[in-house]
């Protein structure tokens, strides 16, 4: 199947700093990337669509300027947390397809992992 | 709004016996539904999925899963678990929104 990366696979940063996770698909073109939230122990919280060359779809309830996605290109999509604080830190996974919806298979990358102290 | 939800948190089977993993969907029209394993370490892994037709879907690693209007449900089985089966299963729908979960354990 295809493969999808993330990177960093972990990162600790102090508070109020700002962190980049990158989702890469490494051997498809990806039109349209994911991004989720997972807590311990619990079920992945869809945070945001995002379409190549276009702004993101968030879902209600992320804030759009504190969780930056951007996705310049079909294989790169980029996730932001702006000013991180404890609050922040979970484990954060990107999806990665060929399309929106649900005929579209989507790859998931192995996840980032956020510690903000 | 569409929803999926999987009523059992955790189940330990011991290897070698059948596996039920439960998911219901509450939406009106056929719903799209998939099944995904989380292992540590590892990205979500996509088992089955189905869309229409054949309501008894065969997925990888000899998972299989029955769509069941009249119930409601898309549960997961499998009729030999083994122990390399232990992980996080996900039911989840077409908008790429997912069930809390059930964690299985296999005993030896």
């Amino acid at each position: 199947g295809a493969v999808v990366s993330q990177h960093p696979s972990w990162v600790i940063c102090k508070s109020g700093t700002s962190v980049k996770i990158e989702c890469r698909s490494l051997d498809f073109q990806a039109t349209t990337m994911f991004w989720y939230r997972q807590f311990p122990k619990q079920s992945l919280m869809l945070m945001a669509t995002s379409n190549e060359g276009s702004k993101a779809t968030y879902e209600q309830g992320v804030e759009k300027d504190k969780f930056l996605i951007n996705h310049a290109s079909l294989t790169l999509s980029t996730l932001t947390v702006t000013s991180a604080h404890p609050e922040d830190s979970s484990f954060y996974i990107c999806s990665a397809g060929t399309g929106p919806g649900p005929y579209n298979e989507q790859f998931f990358g192995p996840g980032t992992r956020l510690t903000v102290l | 709004a569409q929803s999926v939800t999987q009523p059992d948190i955790h189940i330990t089977v011991s290897e070698g016996a059948s596996l039920e993993l439960r998911c219901n969907y509450s939406y009106g029209a056929t719903p799209y539904l998939f099944w995904y394993v989380q292992s540590p370490g590892q990205g979500l892994q996509l088992l089955l999925k189905y869309f229409s037709g054949d309501t008894l879907v065969q997925g990888i690693k000899g998972f299989e899963a029955e769509f069941k209007r009249s119930q409601s449900s898309f549960n997961l089985r499998k009729p030999s678990v083994h122990w390399s089966d232990a992980a996080e299963y996900f039911c989840a729908q077409g908008d790429m929104r997912f069930g809390a979960g059930t964690r299985l354990t296999v005993k030896p």
